[in-house]
């Protein structure tokens, strides 16, 4: 069964400072990852998705199939980066069944 | 264009109770699922409908059901209520394969 792990509950990071969260996976197919968002108050929404390729709000993510890894990084962190991040893998198979992790919550203090 | 949206918020309910939530889907979406969240467990998934067929299923008892109509709304009914039911539960559509999925508000169930 696929697994999703994001090991760190809490990031506290200052603004302008570098912020990676941690997420790695088992499944042994080639799996679709995610990476979604929650603002203080506002529901679950899309940051990235790693077929996109995108940069979103300075966010990138890359994922390495040889570590089973799919890390959310932004080179300097702003107060509005504040919230709680969910890594979430999905199955070609099984579309619509999102295995998320347990979700880190980043605060950015100024 | 509508987001996803839940009713009803927020619910208080007993033990023994049963309760249905309803979740409509963005407009052209045919995919929703279910998900419960609680701080313990975090985000579980629950079940999928895709044009009123249940694709997928999560490990939920089977005091936890679900069904879609025509129009891609679906429901979501959970009987026999216990104290460990009290969470968020969220519904995401979208169009199906290969496609973003959007959340809604979810509604907050307490069992009492």
């Amino acid at each position: 069964a696929q697994r999703v792990t994001q090991p760190e509950k809490l990031l506290s990071v200052f603004k302008g400072a570098p912020v990676e969260l941690k997420c790695n996976y088992s499944y042994s197919g080639s799996p679709e990852l995610f990476w979604y968002v929650q603002y203080s108050r506002q529901r679950l929404q899309l940051l990235l998705r790693h077929i996109s390729r995108e940069s979103i709000k300075g966010f990138t993510a890359d994922l390495n199939k040889g570590e089973t890894s799919f890390h959310l990084k932004k080179p300097f962190a702003q107060e509005e980066d504040s919230a709680m991040y969910y890594c979430a893998l999905v199955t070609t198979d099984s579309w619509g069944k999102f295995q998320f992790g347990a979700g880190t919550q980043v605060v950015v203090t100024p | 264009k509508a987001g996803v949206t839940q009713t009803p918020r927020y619910l208080i309910k007993t033990r023994g109770q049963q309760v249905t939530l309803s979740c409509s889907p963005i407009s052209g979406h045919r995919s929703v699922s279910w998900y419960q969240q609680t701080p313990g467990q975090g985000l579980q998934f629950l079940f999928e409908y895709f044009s009123e067929t249940q694709r997928n299923k999560g490990n939920f008892p089977g005091r936890f059901s679900g069904r879609q109509f025509s129009n891609s709304r679906s429901e979501m009914n959970v009987s026999t209520l216990e104290l460990g039911d009290s969470a968020l539960y969220l519904c995401a559509s979208s169009m199906g394969h290969n496609t973003e999925a959007f959340f809604g508000q979810g509604t907050r169930l307490t069992v009492v």
